[in-house]
């Protein structure tokens, strides 16, 4: 079973759109959550983290964390065509290290 | 800023035989990780390395040995190459204490 499932699988806003991605984990040990952005061809690149329940903004970028019910959602708001890209969300546990395990991840496309 | 180098960009391989993947990073992180990336599911954790010398088992490791010579290296080896093996292998490090992971650009296996 997949700790931590991702939706939608894909997704399509126009230029100046808004964005917004979930992410719901199964595994309560799970207490840090990141996510990451890959485009073609590269390797995935932290966006952000988010420790504690409430919302974090960064830019265009906000995520929010409800420890309670195990989801984090990211929103991109004025998205851009650079923004279309795979997205993960990622969570780890002081256990084992923090090594991140991931979702499947969402396509965004960005049509200008 | 560091950089993570995987070596070979592309490798083909035939059924049955053993094949290893590089990975040089130049961070001086002392945890390093090898992730599958398969069309659909993600990134799954092969194996990490917390310092140098140690050596832990992820999710999907059957099949595969990994080897940390130092601390800026860490291989991978496909001990008998299938045909579904075909995906993109990442490598990536990071500080120890859930701090960012930092992702190469990939090895992609084809297997025929």
């Amino acid at each position: 079973q997949q700790k931590v499932q991702q939706s939608p699988e894909s997704l399509s806003v126009p230029e100046g759109g808004m964005a917004s991605l979930n992410c719901t984990s199964s595994d309560r040990n799970f207490q840090y959550f990141w996510w990451y952005r890959q485009h073609s061809g590269e390797g995935p690149k932290a966006l952000m983290s988010i420790f504690s329940d409430g919302d974090k903004k960064e830019g265009r970028f906000t995520a929010h964390l409800n420890k309670a019910s195990l989801h984090v959602s990211l929103h991109i708001r004025d998205s851009q065509p650079s923004d279309s890209a795979l997205y993960f969300c990622a969570a780890s546990e002081p256990q084992g290290g923090y090594k991140l395990t991931f979702g499947t991840g969402t396509s965004l496309l960005v049509d200008p | 800023g560091g950089i993570i180098t995987q070596t070979p960009k592309f490798l083909i391989g035939q059924e049955g035989q053993k094949l290893t993947l590089k990975c040089q990073q130049n961070f001086n992180h002392d945890t390093m990780y090898w992730y599958r990336q398969d069309s659909g599911k993600g990134l799954r954790l092969i194996y990490y390395s917390i310092t140098e010398n140690d050596l832990q088992k992820g999710d999907l490791s059957e099949g595969y040995d990994a080897s940390r010579e130092k601390k800026s290296s860490f291989s991978l080896t496909v001990t008998s190459a299938q045909k579904n093996e075909m995906a993109v292998f990442l490598c990536a490090s990071s500080r120890t204490g859930g701090t960012e992971v930092f992702f190469g650009k990939g090895t992609r296996l084809t297997v025929v």
